[in-house]
């Protein structure tokens, strides 16, 4: 069965710092993978896909970056956090087929102060 | 570009009674739409999804139709219960990149005994 993994479950960091939030996806090898965002009861944003190890292609980067280093890895980061990127990171996955559905991950809940 | 625009930001009603949360949608390309489902600190969930008009496609006892003469994919139920509140999201892909998802704002269904 597949599971996704993300880290950390949450984080409190400050402004102007570092950030790095990863997935992981176990038992299905070379899915397509997800980055969204979403604010407290607000609705998704998807953020980064990727299909291949070593490819992202951004959908709307909002100061951050993705990269996906392993086949089963995917990393969010940035190098300075804005109070505006406070919210739920949820990661993704899907079959690497034409319109298939997307299984979420549990999220990251970053709070920024 | 395109997008998705729910008219409903809050819905609440009492068990047993029908549903129809709204979903409009805009683009150039030919559509895929799809409903997610999110309950409360839980991760969203493919509901129902579709790219065929006319037709309407059922998961769970909720049902759709998707008009693309209309650009409309309502979401619907007949009796609702209180298993089904949550937050429910439409969702549009499009034939020229089935990796990029546009969601719509979100419907908060509450449902009361």
């Amino acid at each position: 069965a597949q599971t996704i993994h993300q880290w950390p479950v949450a984080e409190i960091k400050a402004v102007g710092s570092p950030l790095s939030l990863g997935c992981t996806i176990k038992g299905k090898s070379s899915p397509n993978l997800y980055w969204y965002w979403q604010a407290t009861g607000g609705t998704l944003q998807q953020l980064f896909y990727s299909i291949t190890v070593g490819q992202v292609e951004s959908v709307v980067q909002l100061n951050l970056s993705a990269s996906r280093p392993k086949d089963d890895q995917f990393i969010l980061s940035t190098e300075k956090l804005l109070l505006s990127h406070s919210g739920f990171y949820l990661c993704a996955w899907s079959l690497p087929s034409n319109y298939a559905e997307q299984f979420f991950g549990p999220g990251t809940r970053l709070t920024v102060l | 570009g395109d997008s998705v625009t729910q008219t409903e930001g809050l819905v609440t009603l009492t068990k047993g009674l029908p549903v129809m949360l709204n979903c409009t949608y805009q683009t150039t390309y030919s559509p895929f739409l799809f409903w997610y489902v999110q309950h409360l600190n839980e991760a969203p969930k493919l509901l129902l999804k579709s790219s065929t008009d006319n037709k309407r496609t059922e998961h769970q006892g909720f049902y759709a139709t998707l008009h693309k003469s209309s650009s409309s994919f309502h979401l619907q139920k007949s009796s609702v219960q209180l298993s089904d509140s949550a937050l429910y999201f439409c969702a549009l892909s499009d034939f020229s990149n089935y990796n990029v998802l546009y969601f719509g704002s979100g419907t908060k269904l509450t449902v009361e005994p």
